[in-house]
Formats: C-alpha cells, sequence, structure tokens
C-alpha cells in the first residue's frame, strides 16, 4: 500500500547527541514536510521541500537540519542545538507544494530527553 | 493567526450521522476548507477539501454555505473508529511557501456506543 512511513516510533535522545528521525514515501510525492507538534497545540513546520536537493526552512528550523538526496526520503536531524526536542515528530507528503494538494501524513516519531 | 472556529468537543450516537461545524468568517475567495482528524498518538488523516461547492468521498461529506462563511463535515454513519479530534483548516490555493496547514485546536469527537 502507498503511503508514509516514519522511523522509529519512540527515539530517546541523550544531552549534547544528535539523533536523525526516517521518513520514506512511496506515493510518488514531490514535496515532503517535517512538523513539531506539542502537547494540546497544533503543528509547527521545521522545513519542507518541494523537489530532490531543495530544502527550505519553515516557521521554527532552528536546532534542526534535513536533507533531500532522493525523492523517496527525507530525513530530519535534531542536533544539540535544539534546546526543546521532546515533541511529536510528523512527516508529510503532498503532490507539490501549493495547489490544492493535501498532505498525507506519517504516524509520527514520538522523541524524548533522557 | 487561528481562521477557523470550532466546537471543542462533541458527542455522537454510534451509527447515526456526525455533524462537525466550522466557522471561517474570514475566508477569501482562493482559499479552500481542508478537514483532517487525528488518533491519539497518530498522524493527522486527510479527510476532504472543498472550495465552494458540496464534496462527497468515501469518509465523509463537506457542506460549504454559499457565503463560504462556515462548513460542516458529516460522518454518515460514525463508528468508534470515528473517534478523533477533527480540524478545519482554511488555506489559499496559490501560496507557494509550505507553511499552510494551521491546525487549531479541533473538535473532540467521541462516539458513543
Amino acid at each position: 500500500d502507498g503511503g508514509i512511513t516514519q522511523s522509529p516510533k519512540y527515539l530517546f535522545r541523550k544531552e549534547g547527541q544528535n539523533v536523525t528521525l526516517s521518513c520514506e514515501q512511496n506515493l510518488n510525492h514531490d514535496a515532503m514536510y517535517w512538523y513539531r507538534q506539542d502537547p494540546g497545540q497544533g503543528l509547527r513546520l521545521i522545513y519542507y521541500s518541494q523537489i530532490v536537493n531543495d530544502f527550505q526552512k519553515g516557521d521554527i528550523a532552528e536546532g534542526y537540519s534535513v536533507s533531500r538526496e532522493k525523492k523517496e526520503s527525507f530525513p530530519l536531524t535534531v542536533t544539540s542545538a535544539q534546546k526543546n526536542p521532546t515533541a511529536f515528530y510528523l512527516c508529510a507528503s503532498s503532490l507539490r507544494v501549493g495547489g490544492n494538494q493535501p498532505q498525507h501524513f506519517g504516524d509520527g516519531t514520538r522523541l524524548s530527553i533522557l | 493567526d487561528a481562521k477557523t472556529t470550532q466546537p471543542p468537543s462533541m458527542d455522537c450516537a454510534e451509527g447515526r450521522a456526525a455533524n462537525l461545524p466550522c466557522n471561517h468568517s474570514t475566508i477569501s475567495g482562493n482559499e479552500y476548507v481542508y478537514w483532517y482528524r487525528q488518533i491519539h498518538s497518530q498522524g493527522p488523516q486527510y479527510i476532504i477539501h472543498g472550495l465552494k461547492n458540496n464534496e462527497t468521498n468515501e469518509m465523509a461529506s463537506l457542506i460549504i454555505t454559499e457565503d463560504r462563511k462556515s462548513s460542516t463535515l458529516i460522518l454518515p454513519h460514525a463508528t468508534l473508529r470515528d473517534t478523533a479530534v477533527y480540524y478545519c483548516i482554511v488555506r489559499p490555493h496559490y501560496q507557494t511557501g509550505a507553511n499552510n496547514l494551521f491546525f487549531g485546536t479541533g473538535t473532540r469527537l467521541t462516539v458513543i456506543p
């Protein structure tokens, strides 16, 4: 079945450590996105990518980095510079950015600090 | 800024239609109305979207008022698996940036056996 796969489902980070969250899609979508969701709050955009080898900062990019070497993959690295990384991280994709294309989401990765 | 207003919670009896309202009085002519839902600890699930005409798919129907200032999501025969938080979102179709999915607090729908 087509969809978006995020892994791992749960992740723990030690102080000063970088961690990478995986996001893979087999929907043949050009656009991919990373959001952060905090308890009781809506989604905030971290980074997005319109096409391979291109990505743009969202509203809260500080302390995060991404790459888009393949159309199917858009990994997110939470660096040690991100001082409050505990959150639910969601990856999404859409046929393209803009237009009326809906975004489809993975099931998320919950990141916690040890 | 929140562009939509939804009731914080609603209950619906299993097997009955669930009608979830959304006010978007400041919607502009090029903005679509999207509905997503989120079941606890899962990613948001796209349900339906529309511009001005009523829309129907295998999951739900979307009824948009003629002045486009409000809409209603209808789940025709609610099941226990429809218990979730439902989000109504407006965004313009031309937007080139991707900061385009503002999820507010939504409506927590509880389907009662």
